[in-house]
């Protein structure tokens, strides 16, 4: 069974500053998509990541896949505080057919002025 | 429609009542899925659709669970004699495709007192 782990939990950062958080994956998968939750909110899709090697830019967010070492990452450049929010990225087992979500545990994003 | 539509917002159950909860998947997607949500950020699967057939259902505790999802009817999430540990927040998605992105809706806050 597919297990998703992410860290940090929680990343205090300052405006301007990088960083990156990382989400580890226990069994092979071939999918891998990145979510964000505002508090009481809903998941926002922010990135799918199909195969190995694949990365993605979206402002000041950009996420990438390697497969083979079951690792994806988020890397945040030059924090804004529009961008706190709790982060969640998520796996789906290699099927070709619907298949559900195994989530992390969430990094929660504070963006400080 | 444009966006998962789920309803009501928020639902409050005594311990012991019936609870159910709707979802519209986006038009033209034929894929349904049901997460929940509890307090530590931790999501749960527990069923999935292809149009109105159960595809998986490995997450669903069978005692007091059971879904629907019915040609041009919402889907439906029901819960029997609720117990306090159902106190969750209850999301419903929508795909196009078997790996495709899945588009979350606003969610139902479901409380048992």
């Amino acid at each position: 069974e597919l297990k998703v782990e992410q860290n940090p939990l929680f990343l205090s950062m300052q405006e301007g500053k990088n960083y990156t958080i990382y989400c580890n994956y226990s069994t092979t998968s071939d999918r891998l998509y990145w979510y964000r939750q505002d508090p009481g909110k809903s998941l926002e899709s922010l990135f799918v990541l199909l195969s190995n090697g694949a990365v993605k830019q979206e402002g000041r967010l950009m996420a990438s896949l390697d497969t083979k070492a079951r690792l994806s990452t988020l890397h945040i450049t030059a924090a804004v505080h529009d961008l706190s929010a709790t982060y969640f990225c998520a796996g789906g087992p290699n099927t070709g057919t619907a298949s559900k979500l195994t989530f992390g545990t969430g990094t929660r994003l504070q963006v400080t002025l | 429609g444009e966006e998962v539509a789920q309803t009501p917002k928020h639902l409050v159950r005594g311990e012991g009542q019936k609870a159910k909860l709707y979802c519209a998947p986006i038009k033209g997607h034929s894929y349904v899925f049901w997460y929940q949500q509890v307090l530590k950020n931790e999501f749960k699967f527990l069923i999935s659709f292809q149009n109105e057939n159960v595809f998986d259902e490995t997450g669903m505790p069978k005692e007091r669970f059971s879904a629907k999802c019915l040609p041009n009817s919402p889907c439906s999430l029901e819960i029997q004699a609720t117990k306090l540990e159902d106190s969750a927040v209850y999301f419903c998605a929508s795909s196009q495709s078997p790996q495709g992105p899945q588009h979350f809706g606003d969610g139902t806050r479901l409380s048992i007192l």
